[in-house]
């Protein structure tokens, strides 16, 4: 089957507007994980959701980074406000099963520049 | 918290020859898994291999080994015959065990590995 999809592949936002990112994982995954990562940079943890409930929001740098996974499958990281500092590439994993030894598939990202 | 250094912002390799990459990590946790990915300049992660910290043996896979020394943490990744194919930039990422257990990943800064042919 498809992979991890990821859209849109580019998004330009302007200072202070807000916007979307969707993740579409692997058909049956039930971990899915965003990471953001800066130029350069190794991608850092966001969130986690197992199924529709988000376990683990300790990454998301402020209060106007918000995930949802609402019917455990399509997930969607929404930005409030954008700032500057939020210009990177999120890339969003899914793996089938809850636990370290299963492999994180990772979709291609988005890259958000914030202008 | 967990971190991770890998200390070779970039290395170079001669297609056919061998590359070793470095890795070192901190965890106050026993139980984990360590995992080398590469992100091609395409930007999607593939998973190279995995390591599990209980496991003596080092792990291997095809053209890819590691050297894992556990009481130094460290996890170096070999890459040999290389290929023109293996330019990326390479991540070492152990997981977080915990009591969640779920895999949360951290990620090193990664090396940029350049293969001339």
């Amino acid at each position: 089957g498809a992979g991890v999809s990821q859209s849109p592949r580019y998004k330009v936002a302007k200072r202070g507007q807000d916007v979307a990112l969707r993740c579409d994982p692997i058909s049956g995954h039930v971990s899915l994980f965003w990471y953001q990562q800066a130029l350069g940079q190794g991608p850092e943890f966001l969130t986690y959701f197992q199924n529709e409930a988000q376990l683990d929001k300790s990454g998301l740098p402020s209060d106007r980074f918000f995930a949802e996974r609402p019917e455990g499958s399509v997930s969607t990281l929404k930005i409030q406000r954008t700032q500057q500092e939020d210009s990177a590439v999120y890339l969003c994993a899914s793996s089938l099963a809850r636990g370290q030894t299963y492999e994180q598939y990772f979709g291609p990202g988005t890259r958000l520049t914030v202008t | 918290a967990q971190t991770v250094t890998q200390s070779q912002p970039e290395m170079s390799v001669q297609e056919a020859e061998t590359v070793t990459l470095s890795c070192t990590y901190d965890t106050s946790e026993s139980d984990y898994y360590l995992f080398w990915y590469k992100q091609p300049p395409s930007r999607q992660m593939i998973l190279v291999i995995r390591q599990e910290a209980y496991k003596q043996q080092n792990a291997t896979e095809n053209r890819f080994s590691v050297n894992f020394q556990k009481a130094a943490k460290s996890f170096s990744l070999k890459i040999s015959d290389s290929l023109l194919g293996d330019a990326a930039m390479y991540f070492c990422a152990p997981t977080h065990a915990g009591g969640t257990s779920y895999g949360k990943l951290t990620f090193g800064q990664g090396t940029i590995l350049t293969v001339h042919p």
